[in-house]
């Protein structure tokens, strides 16, 4: 596609149960980073996919929370036990390569509603 | 490490009136800048960005900013607000150092009023 898809685009889930976002980058991006966007917390870093790289994971916030990329491409961020405060906007970005001052490209985000 | 700070949450201009959005950064290495708008209910999209060659940046929709490395500023701005600016405005840094992570500063919601 042309641009960095997410899906589903709204979810609602009830505390407790797991939840799973996909990102489809940019055709060709071997970047993909994930970020959170809380009221009142801004946009927070999660974690960063570079080719085939470990993934750098410092931003996430606790172990119910994880990603995967499969085949360089498609990604998905699990989160388990979902609790109220997890409730956001989950940002998907993908850049054609690391390195200085590439363009990230932003989805337009799944928005997450634990209740 | 590197950080950004936005100084003002909300910012309110007039439509015609100028559009000044301030932007520090703190960052061991050069750094390099980005400005985010993000619509109602969109995603974020690139405004412009500062990768180290001409200091005065123009990007899309009329804005431009300038990096200051003296003041460690990279403040948006543009000449003539439009209603269709309303939006909220976030300023990035990334550096070799944080291996191209951007970070960003706490947002800016500009508001024009008629």
């Amino acid at each position: 596609g042309a641009g960095v898809s997410q899906s589903p685009s709204n979810k609602v889930t009830e505390k407790g149960k797991d939840v799973e976002l996909r990102c489809d980058p940019i055709s060709g991006h071997t970047a993909l980073y994930w970020y959170r966007q809380s009221l009142g917390q801004g946009l927070e870093f999660l974690i960063y996919f570079q080719g085939n790289s470990a993934p750098d994971k410092s931003g996430l916030p606790s172990d119910r929370f994880s990603a995967e990329r499969t085949g360089g491409s498609v990604s998905t961020l699990t989160i388990q036990r979902t609790q109220q405060e997890d409730s956001a906007v989950y940002l998907c970005a993908s850049s054609l390569r690391q390195g200085s001052g590439n363009t990230i490209y932003f989805g337009e985000g799944s928005w997450l509603t634990v209740v | 490490a590197q950080s950004v700070t936005q100084l003002g949450s909300h910012v309110s201009v007039s439509e015609g009136a100028l559009v000044l959005l301030r932007c520090n950064y703190s960052s061991s290495v050069p750094p390099y800048l980005f400005w985010y708008v993000q619509y109602p209910n969109q995603g974020l999209q690139l405004l412009l960005k500062y990768t180290s060659a001409a200091t005065l940046v123009k990007g899309i929709n009329g804005f431009e900013a300038e990096f200051k490395k003296s003041e460690t500023s990279f403040h948006l701005t543009k000449p003539s607000a439009h209603m269709s600016d309303a939006a909220e405005y976030f300023c990035a840094v990334s550096d070799l150092n944080a291996g191209n992570m951007l970070t960003f500063g706490g947002g800016t919601r500009l508001m024009v009023k008629p």
